[in-house]
């Protein structure tokens, strides 16, 4: 079982939509957890951090439950822009090891 | 400002080969990992080093070394490339605050 599971997608969904993702981690120890966004032949980059009493950022939203270990991204008001593979990461906060989920894939039709 | 340089973009090799693909940041971070990226697989963490002199293995080691004499440098090598290895790699300069900045990735062809 890989540590960080996440659903691949694609999620297909028209400009406006409200679209939700989850992953799930298997280290109960996992300290700290980020999602990354990933454009086609191109570098990850970082969306936003994870914080245990959940955190917002313009149209994304992130939540983490650790009690059921997993976490969440929400994106409202889907834009074209949007259309990328969203990375779910977690780290043990001592080596700063991350280990990164398949990534879910999410096309932003017109 | 450079951040992560990591070099060559494309590499294309034969079985049997040695290469380095080379890493370096300019951020003063002291963790740096490397990784590989297949298809429906996402990243793998192939090594990892936590400071100058100090290195581990992640979850795919076998067939790379790493080594870390400097906070700035992180090369990695293939010891005898296999196509097993065909994949995109990526490095990866990790903040205090658990922030990864990657490079640019090495496309790698083994034939």
């Amino acid at each position: 079982r890989k540590e960080v599971e996440q659903d691949p997608g694609p999620f297909n969904v028209p400009e406006g939509a409200t679209v939700a993702f989850n992953c799930t981690y298997s280290n109960s120890a996992s300290q700290s957890f980020f999602w990354y966004r990933q454009d086609c032949r191109k570098e990850p980059k970082l969306l936003m951090s994870v914080y245990s009493s959940g955190n917002e950022d313009g149209r994304f939203t992130a939540q983490l439950n650790r009690a059921s270990q997993y976490i969440s991204l929400l994106i409202r008001d889907s834009k074209l822009s949007d259309s990328a593979t969203y990375l779910c990461v977690a780290s043990m906060d001592s080596s700063y090891k991350l280990i990164f989920g398949s990534g879910t894939r999410l096309l932003v039709r017109p | 400002n450079a951040g992560v340089t990591q070099t060559p973009k494309f590499q294309v090799l034969k079985t049997g080969q040695s290469m380095t693909l080379q890493c370096a940041q300019d951020m003063n971070h002291e963790y740096m990992s490397w990784y590989r990226q297949d298809p429906g697989m996402g990243l793998r963490l192939i090594h990892y080093s936590v400071g100058a002199g100090i290195t581990d293995q992640g979850e795919v080691p076998n067939g790379y070394n790493v080594s870390r004499s400097t906070t700035e440098d992180f090369p990695l090598r293939l010891l005898s490339a296999a196509p097993s290895q065909t994949s995109v790699y990526f490095c990866a300069s990790i903040s205090v605050g658990g922030e990864a900045f990657f490079g640019q990735g090495t496309r790698l062809t083994v034939v």
